[in-house]
């Protein structure tokens, strides 16, 4: 049984627009949730990460809000680049058992 | 430049012919982890090591081993490859205890024929 989930295969948005990428999960236990990106032929890179006793964590144009009561999260990307385009991975690590579990992903396309 | 390296790339096997998988870093990290992913799909945890510790998923078939004979190697032994084990298999490294930050490596295809 999947613990993360991310319902969007794919976006696509205009280059400068915003971006939301969604990920839901059902594991209260979990103490971090992070976000990957991942290019073809590579593998995924750490993009940013929320501890569980936060609601948001900004980097630059990326952002993750947590809503643990509706076990939701969410990366903004603002504004969007073409460069930004890859497979987005949600994860959630439960500190307990050294172990992350991720989401199947959502591909983001960022058009000029 | 630390990183996690996977060797090779690529690798083709036939149906039943044992196959290994290599991945080395060179961050000094306690925990290695194994995890399989295939096509649009979550990368599913295979096992992980913390430092010699050895911690198997409940549903990892019994046709994957590991071994780590020390820090900076781990390898992935698939003992009798059958079609469905064709995937993408991507080692990652973190620091563990309140670290949770992971380096992954590039990944290995496994195709099997």
């Amino acid at each position: 049984d999947q613990q993360v989930k991310q319902n969007s295969p794919s976006l696509s948005v205009q280059e400068g627009r915003i971006s939301i990428l969604n990920c839901d999960y059902t594991n209260s236990m979990f103490d971090y949730f992070l976000w990957y990106k991942k290019y073809p032929a590579e593998g995924p890179t750490f993009l940013i990460s929320i501890s569980s006793i936060k609601d948001k964590n900004e980097d630059g144009r990326f952002t993750v809000f947590l809503n643990k009561s509706a076990k939701h999260l969410s990366l903004h990307i603002v504004p969007s680049q073409p460069g930004d385009s890859a497979v987005y991975f949600c994860a959630a690590w439960w500190s307990n058992f050294n172990k992350f579990y991720f989401g199947s992903g959502t591909k983001l396309n960022v058009k000029p | 430049d630390a990183m996690v390296i996977q060797n090779p790339r690529y690798q083709v096997t036939q149906f039943g012919k044992p196959v290994t998988l290599s991945c080395s870093q060179t961050l000094n990290h306690n925990v290695m982890y194994w995890y399989q992913q295939k096509s649009s799909q979550a990368p599913k945890l295979l096992f992980h090591y913390y430092d010699k510790d050895f911690n198997n998923e409940a549903d990892t078939p019994d046709n994957f081993q590991s071994r780590r004979p020390n820090t900076s190697f781990c390898f992935l032994d698939i003992r009798s490859p059958g079609l469905g084990d064709a995937a993408m298999y991507l080692c990652a490294t973190s620091r563990g205890g309140s670290n949770n930050e992971q380096f992954f490596g590039p990944g290995t295809r496994l195709t099997v024929l």
